[in-house]
C-alpha cells in the first residue's frame, strides 16, 4: 500500500517570504514522488518529480523539493512566493514497480501581496 | 497534440441520464489514467489502461461506471443512470508506459448532475 500525508490543509505567507508546503509519504520499496498544482477551474499541472539521485530536484516555476528518505519527506519550497503562486498543490507516490498515483488531500497556498 | 485533451469541459446532466467523457491522450502516450476529484474525496484514481493489456477497473465505483480505450488512443468514460453523488471533475491524463515518467492531466471534464 502507499499513501500521502500532507499535513496542512492551507499555507498563508507574504509575497517574497519563504513557502513550504509539506508531504510525507508511505509506501513499500522504492518511491517516485511528484508534486502538481492546481489554479482555480483548472487541471493538474506538473512542477517536479523526484526519481533518484540528488536529492533536491529544482522545477518550473522556481519550485524545488527535497527528497528525505529517513524522514520519509518531501517537501515542496519556494525562496520567494509570489501572489501568482496562490493555487492548490498535490503530493504524489507511485512506487517503482507501480504505475497508480496516490494522492495528498492538497494544500491551498494563499500569497498575500 | 500538444496536451491532454478532454471533452465536454463542462456538462450539466439530469439524474438518470447517460454522460459520455472523452479523452485524447498525448501522442504516443500509451498510458492512460482517469481519476475523478470531488470535495471531501480529494483525487481518486478511477481506471488504467496500458497498451494493449487488460484495463485496471479497480477504482471504478460502481457498474454504472465503464471505460474503454480504442485503438490504443482516445478513451471514453461513460456514467449510466447518473446520481447526484456523481457530480465531480473527471481528469484524464497520459504518460509513456514506465513507472516514473511524467503523468500528463488534461483540464478535466466537471460534471454536475442536478
Amino acid at each position: 500500500a502507499q499513501s500521502v500525508a500532507q499535513p496542512e490543509d492551507q499555507v498563508n505567507v507574504a509575497e517574497g517570504n519563504p513557502l513550504t508546503v509539506k508531504c510525507t509519504y508511505s509506501v513499500s520499496g522504492n518511491p517516485y514522488l511528484f508534486w502538481y498544482v492546481q489554479y482555480p477551474n483548472r487541471g493538474l499541472q506538473f512542477l517536479l518529480k523526484y526519481i533518484t539521485g540528488d536529492n533536491l530536484v529544482k522545477g518550473s516555476y522556481g519550485f524545488e523539493a527535497e527528497f528525505n528518505k529517513s524522514q520519509t519527506s518531501f517537501h515542496l519550497k519556494k525562496p520567494s512566493a509570489l501572489v501568482s503562486d496562490s493555487a492548490l498543490y498535490f503530493c504524489a507516490v507511485i512506487r517503482s514497480n507501480d504505475y497508480k498515483l496516490s494522492f495528498g488531500a492538497g494544500t491551498t497556498v494563499t500569497v498575500r501581496a | 497534440g500538444a496536451g491532454v485533451s478532454q471533452s465536454p469541459s463542462n456538462k450539466v446532466t439530469e439524474k438518470g441520464k447517460d454522460v459520455e467523457l472523452r479523452c485524447d491522450p498525448i501522442s504516443g502516450h500509451t498510458a492512460l489514467y482517469w481519476y475523478r476529484q470531488s470535495l471531501g474525496q480529494g483525487l481518486e484514481f478511477l481506471i488504467y489502461f496500458q497498451g494493449n493489456s487488460a484495463p485496471d477497473k479497480s477504482g471504478l465505483p460502481s457498474d454504472r461506471f465503464s471505460a474503454e480505450r480504442t485503438g490504443g488512443s482516445v478513451s471514453t468514460l461513460t456514467i449510466q443512470r447518473t446520481q447526484q453523488e456523481d457530480s465531480a471533475v473527471y481528469l484524464c491524463a497520459s504518460s509513456l508506459p514506465r513507472a516514473g515518467n511524467t503523468i500528463y492531466f488534461g483540464e478535466g471534464s466537471w460534471l454536475t448532475v442536478v
